[in-house]
C-alpha cells in the first residue's frame, strides 16, 4: 500500500549530537511536511516543501534544518540536539488538501 | 496567517452519549476543514472533512458542521463507544497564496467511559 514511512521509530540521543530523521513516501505526493507534537500540545509545523526545489520554514524552524533529496524523500536534521527538542515528530504528505501522516519518530534528547 | 482554536482540551463522556468539539478559525479565505483522530501511540488519521460550500456533512456516527459567517466548525460524535477514545484535531487551510497549508487546533482528548 502507498504510505509514508519514517525512520527511526524511536531514538535516544545525547545533547549536542547531530541527528537526522528520515521520511519517505510512495504516495506520489509533491508536498511534504515536518511537524512536532509535544504532550498536551497540538501539531506545530517545522518545515515544509511543495516540490524538490522548494523549502520553507514553518512556525518553529529554529534549531532544525531539512533536505528534500527527491520527490519521495524529506529529511529533518537537528544540528546540535538539546533536551527541549524531545518530542514526537511526524512527517506528512499531501497533494491538494488532505494530509497523510507517517507513523512518527519519538525522539528523546538526554 | 491562519489561527485555529479548539475547545475543550479534554472531554469525558459516558458510553452512548454524544460528544461535541468546537473550533474557530481566523482566515476568512479558508475553505477546507478536516478532522483527524489520533489513537494512543499512533499517527493522526483523517476521519471527516468539509468544504466551505456545504454547511454539514455526516458519516455514520460522526458529523461536522460549518458556520462560515461566524468562522467556526464543530465535530459531533453520537452514540459514543470506547473505541472513540482518542485525541481529535481540527484544522483549516490557509490562503491559497500560502499553498493551502493546514493549521491545526490544539487537540481534544476524548475519553469514553464504559
Amino acid at each position: 500500500d502507498a504510505d509514508v514511512t519514517q525512520t527511526p521509530r524511536n531514538r535516544i540521543t545525547k545533547t549536542g549530537k547531530r541527528i537526522m530523521l528520515e521520511c519517505s513516501q510512495t504516495k506520489g505526493h509533491d508536498r511534504m511536511y515536518w511537524y512536532r507534537q509535544d504532550p498536551g500540545l497540538g501539531l506545530r509545523l517545522i518545515y515544509y516543501s511543495f516540490d524538490v526545489k522548494d523549502i520553507n520554514k514553518g512556525e518553529i524552524s529554529d534549531g532544525y534544518s531539512v533536505s528534500r533529496q527527491a520527490q519521495a524523500k524529506f529529511s529533518l536534521s537537528l544540528e546540535s540536539a538539546i533536551p527541549n527538542q524531545t518530542a514526537l515528530y511526524f512527517c506528512a504528505t499531501s497533494q491538494g488538501y488532505g494530509y497523510t501522516f507517517g507513523s512518527g519518530t519519538r525522539l528523546t534528547v538526554v | 496567517g491562519e489561527n485555529v482554536e479548539q475547545h475543550p482540551s479534554t472531554l469525558s463522556v459516558q458510553e452512548g452519549d454524544s460528544a461535541v468539539i468546537k473550533c474557530t478559525y481566523s482566515d476568512s479565505a479558508s475553505n477546507y476543514f478536516p478532522w483527524y483522530k489520533q489513537e494512543l501511540g499512533k499517527r493522526p488519521q483523517l476521519i471527516i472533512d468539509i468544504r466551505s460550500n456545504v454547511g454539514e456533512k455526516k458519516d455514520q456516527r460522526i458529523a461536522v458542521t460549518l458556520n462560515k459567517t461566524a468562522k467556526h466548525f464543530s465535530l459531533h460524535i453520537t452514540e459514543t463507544q470506547p473505541e472513540d477514545s482518542a485525541v481529535y484535531f481540527c484544522a483549516a487551510n490557509g490562503a491559497k497564496a500560502a499553498g493551502n497549508k493546514l493549521t491545526f487546533g490544539g487537540g481534544t482528548r476524548v475519553l469514553v467511559k464504559p
